[in-house]
């Protein structure tokens, strides 16, 4: 079936710093893969997204690399603020049925000032 | 993109009683689905909300705990059904409006059984 492996948190940080939020995933055929957000009190939210194998995702800053060879997602800000503590999801929905999404596991960002 | 409405948002209730969940959206959408955040892990599919028959449940979870309704296209209910301690969760409605848009989710429920 299909999986999703995020790296363990907390990942805390300092403002401005460099962010990598890993994650691999197992799947039949070809996914689409998500990064969604979850702040402080709030509901989920849809961050970015790739459809195919090379596509890049990018939203507020944030860039993520849809990697056929090694079936990675990983997540990356070039200097994050402390607005960007949340939880982050990767995520993946199958291209057949229903396309419901596979979460990973969350991995919370704390950025300190 | 589709508004999700969830309420209750939070709830404290007694073990051994039921919880009706409604979700509206504020447009017509192809496919709901309900989550379940357990405190500090993921989302967990619990089932696909089908529009005038039956919802589809993921290996775990079965209607008699689970009640689920869709009439329309932009409303379902979940009913949490003889509640346990366990059952203590965040149960999230989630919806697409077509099947290439992504999925939407409402701000959940936060259940408490005591």
């Amino acid at each position: 079936g299909n999986s999703v492996t995020q790296m363990e948190g907390p990942v805390t940080l300092s403002e401005e710093a460099f962010l990598t939020i890993n994650c691999t995933y197992t799947a039949t055929g070809y996914p689409s893969l998500f990064w969604y957000v979850q702040y402080p009190g709030e509901g989920l939210q849809l961050l970015l997204k790739a459809t195919k194998a090379d596509d890049k995702g990018s939203n507020k800053g944030f860039e993520a690399t849809y990697r056929k060879e090694t079936t990675s997602f990983h997540l990356e800000k070039g200097s994050v603020q402390v607005s960007d503590s949340a939880v982050y999801f990767c995520a993946l929905s199958d291209r057949t049925g229903r396309r419901a999404l596979t979460f990973g596991s969350g991995t919370r960002l704390q950025v300190q000032p | 993109s589709a508004v999700i409405s969830q309420k209750p948002s939070r709830d404290i209730c007694q073990r051994g009683t039921s919880l009706t969940i409604q979700c509206q959206v504020d447009s017509q959408v192809t496919m709901m689905f309900w989550y379940r955040q357990q405190p500090g892990q993921s989302l967990t599919l619990i089932a696909t909300a089908n529009q005038g028959s039956e919802a589809t449940y993921e290996s775990g979870f079965v209607i008699d705990k689970f009640p689920i309704s869709r009439p329309n296209l932009t409303f379902s209910t979940l009913t949490v059904s003889n509640m346990s301690p366990e059952d203590s969760s965040i149960y999230l409605c989630s919806a697409r409006t077509g099947m290439e848009s992504p999925l939407h989710f409402g701000n959940g429920t936060r259940l408490t059984v005591t």
